[in-house]
């Protein structure tokens, strides 16, 4: 059972805008959260990270949310680009596991 | 500039055959991953190693084997191909320490088992 879940699978958006991308993970344990993008026939590339005892983290256009009640996590980019057009996985970890839980990724498009 | 080096972007098999998927990092991480990448499953981790010969199962291990006989080399092995093994296979690696932190991944392996 995936213990993180991007409900989305596409996002499409217009260039300038902002493309909000969702998460929901459901083990309490997980206290590190990591954003990943990938291009086609590329790895993914590490984006942006959050910590548990961070309600936001931001770098740039990019800005990571975390709602630890709800076990919700978000990552506005502001504003989007055509090159932020790719594959967005969300990723979390537990205390001392050496593992990443994956989502199932969003595609986002970004529309000129 | 550091690298994780997969040596095959793009493989096709028959039912059966033995595989081998190689992984090089030159970042002198103690861990290292195999991940495979499928529509709509997203990242799946198949086996994991933290230090030199040393391996731990991820969430589908089956029909995988993994080797890690130096610090910076470590193998996938599918003993015996199937088609459902059909796959994008991610190679990564990473420091140890409190957070398991940022994964630098490979470019992919593209596996096709006819």
């Amino acid at each position: 059972d995936q213990q993180v879940k991007q409900n989305s699978p596409s996002l499409s958006v217009q260039e300038g805008r902002i493309s909000i991308l969702n998460c929901d993970y459901t083990n309490s344990m997980f206290d590190y959260f990591l954003w990943y993008k990938k291009y086609p026939a590329e790895g993914p590339t590490f984006l942006i990270s959050i910590s548990s005892i961070k309600d936001k983290n931001e770098d740039g256009r990019f800005t990571v949310f975390l709602n630890k009640s709800a076990k919700h996590l978000s990552l506005h980019i502001v504003p989007s680009q055509p090159g932020d057009s790719a594959v967005y996985f969300c990723a979390a970890s537990a205390p001392y596991d050496y593992k990443l839980s994956f989502g199932a990724g969003t595609t986002v498009t970004v529309r000129a | 500039d550091v690298k994780v080096t997969q040596s095959s972007r793009y493989l096709v098999k028959r039912t059966g055959e033995k595989v081998f998927l190689e992984c090089v990092q030159d970042m002198d991480h103690e861990n290292m991953f195999w991940y495979r990448q499928d529509p709509g499953l997203g990242l799946r981790l198949i086996y994991f190693s933290y230090d030199v010969k040393m391996k731990e199962k991820g969430d589908i291990p089956e029909g995988y084997s993994v080797s890690r006989e130096k610090k910076e080399r470590f193998s996938l092995i599918l003993e015996s191909a199937s088609t459902n093994q059909t796959s994008m296979y991610l190679c990564a690696s990473s420091t140890s320490g409190r957070y398991t932190g940022e994964l630098f991944f490979g470019e992919g392996s593209r596996l096709t088992v006819l």
